[in-house]
């Protein structure tokens, strides 16, 4: 079945520094990739996405292509701040019929001043 | 804000004990999705509406059951708690099922079993 492996942090950063979290997928055909990205006490909100290979998704500095030869959809930022601290899952949809999300464990950053 | 509503936002509850958590999608969104995030095993997709139908189902329990009502909201029903229940629940929704929509998520039920 469909399934998303995605770096396991925790990931401390310092403030300005550059992010890279790891996201490769398994999947039927070519399916849509998400990042979510979840605050403290809160629910998860849509980071990007990419709908197609070589797509590049952006939004908030944060940036993701969508690389069909490599199945991936690695999370870039060229320059972290503290309130960027949060956990981000990468997603596909998956289900005919349905496209519930299949979510990586998730990856906790945390950014230091 | 997403515009989707989960009520309660926190719920503690005693084992053996029978819970209803309700979501309210986004206005116009026909699609209801629930998942549960736990420490031990993420974020699981648990059960799919659309438009007053069951789509789908993933891992969920058979002591869980939902529905959707004619006014598009949903109602996800624990019973006979454990303490392993204890999660926090999330519901989701979108315009309709499609693979290029993203879902939009409310703050989540926090379930503790006690």
């Amino acid at each position: 079945g469909d399934s998303v492996t995605q770096m396991e942090g925790p990931v401390t950063l310092s403030e300005e520094a550059f992010l890279t979290i790891n996201c490769t997928y398994t999947a039927t055909g070519y399916p849509s990739l998400f990042w979510y990205v979840q605050y403290p006490g809160e629910g998860l909100q849509l980071l990007l996405k990419a709908t197609k290979a070589d797509d590049k998704g952006s939004n908030k500095g944060f940036e993701a292509t969508y690389r069909k030869e490599t199945t991936s959809f690695h999370l870039e930022k060229g320059s972290v701040q503290v309130s960027d601290s949060a956990v981000y899952f990468c997603a596909l949809p998956s289900g005919a019929g349905s496209y519930q999300l299949t979510f990586g464990k998730g990856t906790k950053l945390s950014v230091i001043p | 804000d997403s515009g989707v509503t989960q009520t309660p936002k926190h719920l503690i509850t005693a084992t053996g004990q029978r819970v209803t958590l309700r979501c309210s999608p986004r206005s116009g969104d026909l699609s209801v999705y629930w998942y549960q995030q736990s420490l031990d095993q993420g974020l699981q997709f648990l059960i799919h509406y659309y438009n007053g139908e069951e789509r789908a189902k993933g891992n969920i329990l058979e002591r869980f059951s939902a529905q959707q009502f004619p006014d598009l909201h949903s109602e996800l029903n624990l019973s006979s708690l454990e303490l392993g229940d204890s999660a926090l629940y999330f519901c989701a929704s979108s315009p309709h099922p499609d693979s290029n929509q993203p879902q939009h998520f409310g703050d989540g039920t926090r379930l503790s079993i006690l």
